[in-house]
């Protein structure tokens, strides 16, 4: 079955930085990409996403890319703000099951 | 729109009891799934449905039944609460397996 590896799993950046948030995965099959944000004790909720057939999506200060030969996907924030303080999880997604990352607690320092 | 509900928020229970927690949604979504989330982990997927009246298995589906009677209702009944299924569990809904919609979560704790 899927497999998803998620790292750092903590990143500490200074306010104003970039912060990028690396994945693997492990089945070539998978065509689905999203990127999760959870504040604590909340639920998380989807921040971007991308298909199999696409290569970067970018929205505002956040984008993904995706190298599918590598099958490893990334999240790329940049002008860190304090309001991106939170644990962000990738998953993968084959036939409407999602498998996801462990995720990594973002700090953004002052 | 409520979105996606969960009840309830919160619940213990003893080892051996049995519970069924309850989610909704009212967005006609076709696509609902159960998830459970352990300190340090990510979501694992439990069981999903693709429809009414259609149910799978996900990655840790031992100790947990699911049905789908109608669109709107996905419950998830524990069989024999056991403490390793101490978790916050998070029902999802989306239209076709895209952006998944969350509950709010129900924190389990099973002594």
């Amino acid at each position: 079955g899927e497999n998803v590896e998620q790292h750092p799993s903590t990143l500490s950046v200074q306010e104003g930085d970039s912060a990028v948030i690396k994945c693997t995965y492990s089945d070539s099959a998978s065509n689905y990409f999203p990127w999760y944000k959870q504040e604590l004790g909340k639920r998380p909720q989807l921040i971007i996403d991308i298909r199999s057939n696409v290569g970067e999506k970018k929205d505002q200060r956040i984008a993904v890319t995706l190298n599918k030969t590598a099958k490893h996907f990334s999240l790329h924030i940049t002008e860190t703000q304090p309001e991106d303080s939170a644990v962000y999880f990738c998953a993968a997604s084959r036939n409407y099951q999602l498998i996801w990352g462990a995720g990594t607690k973002l700090i953004i320092k002052p | 729109n409520a979105g996606v509900t969960q009840t309830p928020k919160f619940q213990v229970l003893k080892t051996g009891q049995s519970m069924t927690l309850q989610c909704a949604q009212d967005m006609n979504h076709e696509y609902m799934s159960w998830y459970r989330q352990d300190p340090g982990m990510g979501l694992r997927l439990i069981h999903y449905s693709v429809g009414a009246g259609i149910t799978d298995q996900g990655e840790v589906p031992n100790g947990y039944n699911v049905s789908r009677s109608t669109t709107e209702d996905f419950p998830l009944r524990l069989l024999s609460a056991a403490p390793s299924q101490t978790s916050v569990y998070f029902c999802a809904s989306s239209k076709g397996g895209d952006e998944q919609f969350f509950g709010p979560g129900t924190r389990l704790t099973v002594l």
